[in-house]
């Protein structure tokens, strides 16, 4: 069974730009979680999508938005970027978005370079 | 506020010994804790969680202890192998969605020969 795949692996843009990335689950899940990982910090949950709705968002500004696909396919946007949104993002998928008690298994991130 | 803490950016251990990773929090309303591996370029893998109804889980090499008193949760790895090389983050949870899981921010551990 293939894995999670996020596309890009790695993209470079300027402050003030916009940015989308993509995030296949692996068959059959249909939650999908996205976070963000800075140096030295712990993931921070961005949103979960279940069946093609938001179900949580985490605590980020509004330029973060996201949506899921009815084949369970997620992009995540960010606009006008940031310096601090320099950042690896990672997505997630789950069977049912339990993800405490069952197994969440992620992607190999997307790693964004804002300059 | 880290609700969840690991003090230990790094850690050094030889091949063969003991590693132990450590993690406290402060919710005292965390009621399940996960430990994940991750190797450069690759995501998270889950290792191994524990209920806090439990105080200690193992699943081969790995045991995953917690006390509850002292909001103290650790991870022993015995023996460590080369391949234990990776940052290890610590998870707690006040519920099953995404969203009410929180992570430390990571040890790195390396196995020395």
């Amino acid at each position: 069974k293939a894995g999670v795949t996020q596309t890009p692996r790695y993209l470079i843009k300027t402050r003030g730009q916009q940015v989308t990335l993509s995030c296949s689950p692996i068959s059959g899940h249909r939650s999908v979680s996205w976070y963000q990982q800075t140096p030295g910090q712990g993931l921070q949950f961005l949103f979960e999508y279940f069946s093609e709705t938001q179900r949580n968002k985490g605590n980020f500004p509004g330029r973060f938005s996201g949506r899921q696909f009815s084949n369970s396919r997620s992009e995540m946007n960010v606009s006008t970027l940031e310096l601090g949104d320099s950042a690896l993002y990672l997505c997630a998928s789950s069977l049912t978005g339990h993800a405490a008690q069952e197994t969440q298994y992620f992607g190999p991130g997307t790693r964004l370079l804002v300059l | 506020d880290q609700q969840v803490k690991q003090n230990s950016p790094s850690l050094s251990v030889q091949e063969g010994r003991i590693s132990i990773l450590n993690c406290d929090y402060t919710n005292s309303m965390f009621d399940y804790f996960l430990w994940y591996k991750k190797y450069p370029a690759e995501g998270p893998t889950f290792l191994i969680s524990i209920s806090s109804i439990k105080d200690k889980n193992e699943d081969g090499r790995f045991t995953v202890f917690l006390n509850k008193s002292a909001k103290h949760l650790s991870l022993h790895i015995v023996p460590s192998q080369p391949g234990d090389s990776a940052v290890y983050f610590c998870a707690a949870s006040a519920g099953s969605s995404a969203s009410k899981i929180i992570f430390g921010s990571g040890t790195r551990l390396s196995i020395r020969p």
